[in-house]
């Protein structure tokens, strides 16, 4: 399965755009990108996913690469709740589940 | 709307106990999996349910069986539970295996003396 590659960590200010990055050059071309995000005491929450083209939703956008080597989601405006680990997953994997690594812990300065 | 729902939240057991964690979804999804997360670490998939009547093993399946009851409920059992079975248990479930996004459980903090 293939892997990715996160920050362990970024800050970020409050009502401030924020680009958080994750690596995946050995991505295969079935492969989607995943992202998802756990808040403290909380199970995972889905954010967003993409093959190719870039997406965007109620939540953030993903940015994808044009080789696919590489991603960004972007939050276009942090809060406070969005204080959190985000992963970048790559998707389904040869048993269709999603391979977590440790992710990059978001903090948001008020 | 419930969605992913897992009894009991928290549990302490003594070595040698065994235990079931329950898991249940309301959302019609045929795919449904059993996480563990260890502090500090991500998600590691212990077993999953393709579709109501099939189970597989996962990463991590040692030590854990579990039974698909029906196509709303998974259960995780711990024959003989062991300190190092100490995390966070998380439920999921999805529409199908594979792309669909999985929508997790708040977990079961279960903590093994």
């Amino acid at each position: 399965d293939a892997k990715t590659t996160q920050p362990n960590s970024m800050e970020s200010n409050e009502e401030e755009p924020v680009h958080l990055p994750c690596n995946h050059s050995t991505i295969s071309g079935t492969d989607y990108i995943h992202w998802y995000r756990q808040l403290p005491s909380q199970g995972p929450e889905y954010v967003i996913h993409g093959l190719t083209s870039n997406v965007n939703n109620r939540m953030a956008s993903l940015a994808i690469a044009e080789d696919r080597k590489s991603s960004t989601l972007i939050l276009h405006r942090a809060t406070l709740r969005d204080a959190a680990v985000y992963y970048c997953i790559l998707g389904g994997g040869s048993q269709g589940n999603l391979i977590f690594g440790k992710g990059t812990k978001l903090s948001v300065k008020p | 709307n419930a969605g992913v729902t897992q009894t009991p939240k928290f549990q302490v057991l003594k070595t040698g106990q065994s235990m079931t964690l329950q898991c249940a979804q309301d959302m019609n999804h045929n795919s449904m999996y059993w996480y563990r997360q260890d502090p500090g670490m991500g998600l590691r998939l212990i077993y999953y349910s393709a579709s109501e009547g099939t189970t597989d093993k996962g990463e991590v399946p040692n030590g854990y069986n579990v039974s698909r009851l029906n196509k709303r409920e998974f259960s995780l059992r711990l024959e003989s539970a062991a300190p190092s079975q100490t995390s966070v248990y998380f439920c999921a479930s999805s529409v199908v295996k594979g792309v669909q996004p999985q929508h997790f459980g708040d977990g079961t903090r279960l903590s093994i003396l």
